[in-house]
């Protein structure tokens, strides 16, 4: 098993509409996991830092499930702003992230 | 305050000639990452640096790369002798102590290998 996976997508939403994702991990030694942002031909943002089992902010939800080993990615009410592709960053106990691949959303009009 | 920079934004260059890219990363932070990014692909991890503690340089592909980090701030990614598969976005980021903590990235530079 790789050490993260995620659907790459593209995750076709339409304006208004819920999405949510997930993203695998393979070891885990810590609580802390992270998602960012990258959009088209730019660097990785930092979205959401969860230093628990969740964290919610606004429109965004992020969720970890340590027996099953992934984490979760909730965006409600979508807006096309949130075109982009999210980066998912388990949790680890070592001093290297491991990002995942993305999953690309693209929200329709 | 300044966010990470690195230079040059973009550089084409050569097959078989060595290219440097430059990462300033953001004041105070002690751990310095290099990732790299091929078009429509994740983030690869290149080497990692952590104030004067040995670097972590298992990502890096080949002996070709090679990395400094010179008086715990600003870092030098070398690439020797480029092929066309080293053709990527060069990431690096900073972040402020060991750990899972935030990291911050540079806007990277785009090597292009002719």
């Amino acid at each position: 098993r790789k050490e993260v996976e995620q659907d790459p997508g593209p995750f076709n939403v339409p304006e208004g509409a819920t999405v949510a994702f997930n993203c695998t991990y393979s070891n885990s030694a810590s609580q802390s996991f992270f998602w960012y942002r990258q959009d088209c031909r730019k660097e990785p943002k930092l979205l959401m830092s969860v230093y628990s089992s969740g964290n919610e902010d606004g429109r965004f939800t992020a969720q970890l499930n340590r027996a099953s080993q992934y984490i979760s990615l909730l965006i409600r009410d979508s807006k096309l702003s949130d075109s982009a592709t999210y980066l998912c960053v388990p949790p680890y106990g070592n001093n290297r992230l491991a990002f995942g691949k993305g999953n690309q959303v693209v929200v329709i009009p | 305050g300044a966010g990470v920079s690195q230079s040059p934004s973009n550089k084409v260059t050569e097959k078989g000639k060595d290219v440097e890219l430059r990462c300033d990363p953001i004041s105070g932070h002690t751990a310095l990452y290099w990732y790299r990014q091929s078009l429509g692909q994740g983030l690869e991890f290149l080497i990692y640096f952590q104030g004067n503690s040995a670097p972590d340089k298992s990502g890096l592909p080949s002996d070709r790369f090679s990395a400094e980090r010179t008086g715990g701030s600003v870092s030098t990614l070398t690439i020797q002798r480029t092929q066309q598969e080293d053709s990527a976005v060069y990431l690096c980021a900073s972040s402020r102590d060991t750990g899972p903590n935030t990291q911050y990235f540079g806007p990277g530079t785009r090597l292009t290998v002719l």
